[in-house]
């Protein structure tokens, strides 16, 4: 099982203020994801990162994917309240299609 | 609806009873996923789907639990005679192609 381990655990901020959660693995993924998952909710995928070096810009959120993929970092230029949520990174397991390995997730609250 | 729909929302039993959890995957999506969400945990991989292979079972914690897809699209994920430590919220996904996953909202289910 290919393990992801995310940081922080916990991020709170004021709004405005800029962010960075990190997704590390000592393994090579083929491809990395970000979700994000509001309370009640299931997780919705944002962005797929495939090319070592890659980096994808979403609006306010910029991914990058290591040089190595291994590792992936989403950052967040003026946070707003409604960026609130559970930030979830995934992989796929190497042994089952496409089915995914998750990191537990950065829990980030972005206060007016 | 158009997305992925499960049932119930929110399912309390008693320890050593049996539960069927419900996906509605995605129409004409080929691959479905049933995934554990739990404190401390993470969301944690239990069964795969794709079209008429059989499933990938690998991530089923037990015999107690099993799952079955119908005509190809919707699934039961049953467990028996469950046990306080199945507490979670379990989620289902379906996806067309590659690792790009919709998820449902799923089901809270408390052991009691």
């Amino acid at each position: 099982t290919q393990l992801l381990e995310q940081s922080p655990q916990f991020l709170s901020i004021q709004e405005g203020e800029n962010l960075t959660v990190y997704c590390n693995s000592s393994s090579v993924f083929s491809s990395l994801q970000w979700y994000r998952q509001e309370p009640g909710e299931g997780p919705v995928l944002l962005v797929t990162v495939v090319t070592g070096g890659e980096v994808k810009k979403l609006k306010r959120l910029t991914f990058q994917f290591g040089d190595a993929r291994k590792d992936s970092s989403l950052h967040i230029t003026a946070a707003q309240p409604g960026d609130t949520g559970l930030y979830l990174c995934a992989g796929p397991r190497s042994d089952s299609g496409y089915a995914l390995n998750f990191g537990k997730g950065t829990s980030l609250l972005v206060t007016p | 609806g158009a997305g992925v729909s499960q049932s119930p929302s929110n399912k309390v039993t008693e320890k050593g009873k049996d539960v069927e959890l419900r996906c509605d995957p995605i129409s004409g999506h080929t691959a479905l996923y049933w995934y554990r969400q739990s404190l401390g945990q993470g969301l944690e991989f239990l069964i795969y789907f794709q079209g008429n292979s059989a499933p990938d079972k690998s991530g089923l914690p037990s015999d107690r639990f099993s799952a079955e897809r119908t005509g190809g699209s919707v699934s039961t994920l049953t467990i028996q005679r469950t046990q306080q430590e199945d507490s979670a919220v379990y989620l289902c996904a379906s996806s067309l192609a590659g690792p790009w996953q919709f998820f449902g909202p799923g089901t809270r289910l408390t052991v009691l």
